[in-house]
């Protein structure tokens, strides 16, 4: 069974660009959760779905991140535009809606560079 | 809110001997759940142990174990029988309260490992 998946791997772009970074959760799992660790510090919420709801987005920084999971399969993370203090790694995770699994399974990240 | 401390940023350990890794927590809630995660330098977050407040016993994987000691809110990870490929960043982290499983998690920033030969 594949894993979570995470595109692009790296991506270096300018302040004011635009990215898309894009996560496949595990077939199945409903839950779909952003973190972004930001250089030296700690891995941080962003926000959390359930299947193509938002269930909490308390940790989205500002109106420049806007993340969509339409259809409630994969889900996209946009910075329009970005600044300089966006860079860093940014994870997916899922997790199947019912009880009974207490882990949440990490992609590999993408790490966004900002110049 | 809830809070992880990690207060070593960097640990050494011998090859073959075992490593303790501090990780407090601060929560008020009664009902919460203790995580930790490796991170080698390929970048995956890799699950290793969970540890529910209600869980009377240490949870145990493999070499992996969690010394969970609830008053005084603290559940540090054990490695015992140290490896090479041991040498990685490792994160504990809280489930947020509410809501079953499903909650976010809340990190700590995290303890350099590096398993000497």
């Amino acid at each position: 069974e594949a894993g979570v998946t995470q595109f692009p791997s790296h991506s270096v772009i300018e302040k004011g660009q635009t990215v898309t970074l894009r996560c496949d959760p595990i077939s199945g799992h409903d839950n779909l959760y952003w973190y972004r660790r930001v250089m030296g510090k700690e891995i941080k919420f962003l926000l959390h779905f359930v299947k193509e709801s938002k269930q909490d987005e308390s940790g989205m920084p500002n109106n420049r991140f806007l993340a969509e999971r339409t259809g409630g399969t994969y889900s996209t993370l946009k910075v329009q535009p970005a600044e300089l203090e966006d860079s860093g790694v940014y994870f997916c995770a899922s997790s199947p809606l019912l009880a009974g699994g207490n882990e949440q399974f990490f992609g590999p990240g993408t790490r966004l560079t900002v110049l | 809110a809830q809070k992880i401390t990690q207060t070593q940023p960097g640990m050494f350990v011998q090859e073959k001997e075992a490593v303790t890794l501090d990780c407090t927590y601060d929560t008020s809630d009664q009902s919460y759940g203790l995580f930790w995660y490796k991170q080698p330098s390929s970048g995956e977050m890799i699950f290793l142990i969970y540890q529910g407040s209600y869980d009377e016993q240490n949870a145990t994987e493999g070499r992996y174990s969690l010394n969970f000691q609830k008053a005084r809110k603290s559940a540090n990870l054990v490695i015992s029988a140290s490896q090479l490929g041991d040498s990685a960043m490792y994160f504990c982290a809280m489930r947020e309260p509410g809501g079953g499983s499903a909650r976010q998690l809340t990190f700590g920033s995290g303890t350099q490992l590096t398993v000497l030969p």
